[in-house]
């Protein structure tokens, strides 16, 4: 239990289709991530909340959609995906974003995305 | 950030300890090294971090060469759970929202 739970953890969805991650935390940090890891390829670093700002996008396409209502949740919203986005969607948070007392990252177990 | 080489893989027998080295030979003198591990259809775990000297916690240990241009982690006793893919990364305080995943070394714990 990492403190970090993302629904759902396996996801089939068409092109067309709209579909939305979620995470949440129960460790009252403020930052939270959206990470991407694709088979055979490093983790990328998609967006960065901090205290609910959005802080970071990697240049990420526009059909993935943040959102951050609270330093608790976080949302992954997808649509018309294609089927190279197909990969381990993880989340994780940390007490703050750039603090100089380090605060380790906790990831979620990931929501497996396959893109038909 | 600094880049870091760590080999692609290694064993350990069961209840061994397991040396994972990290070089990281541009490393500047405010970067931190951390080291994270990944399990088979898990999340990243944090594991341990350091600056120059030697740190020690429940989970493992981690030296630092005197010149800072190489670490290894040591898990003292690893077990079969200990299975997983190791992360060193080079990071500057204070920006650990920035972390760079590689690679790794993918550690197998054979009975």
């Amino acid at each position: 239990e990492t403190g970090v739970t993302q629904t759902p953890r396996h996801l089939v969805m068409g092109m067309t289709n709209k579909k939305s991650l979620k995470c949440e935390q129960h460790l009252g940090h403020n930052a939270m991530y959206w990470y991407k890891q694709s088979a055979k390829k490093p983790l990328e670093l998609m967006f960065v909340y901090n205290f609910k700002e959005q802080t970071e996008n990697n240049s990420v396409p526009s059909r993935f959609s943040p959102e951050c209502p609270n330093s608790s949740h976080l949302f992954l919203h997808l649509h018309t995906l294609q089927p190279e986005d197909s990969a381990l969607y993880l989340c994780a948070s940390s007490q703050d974003f750039g603090s100089l007392e380090y605060s380790p990252l906790h990831f979620g177990n990931g929501t497996r995305l396959t893109v038909t | 950030d600094a880049k870091t080489t760590q080999p692609t893989s290694m064993d350990c027998a069961e209840g061994r300890a397991a040396n994972l080295p990290c070089n990281h030979s541009t490393i500047s003198g405010n970067e931190y090294v951390y080291w994270y591990r990944q399990i088979h259809s898990q999340g990243p775990q944090y594991i341990i971090h350091g600056l120059k000297n030697n740190e020690t916690n429940e989970m493992a240990s981690l030296i630092i060469t005197e010149d800072r241009k190489s670490s290894t982690l040591i898990l003292p006793h690893a077990t079969l759970r200990d299975t997983a893919v190791y992360y060193c990364i080079a990071l500057v305080r204070g920006s650990q929202g920035n972390l760079i995943f590689g690679k790794g070394t993918k550690l197998s714990v054979k009975p």
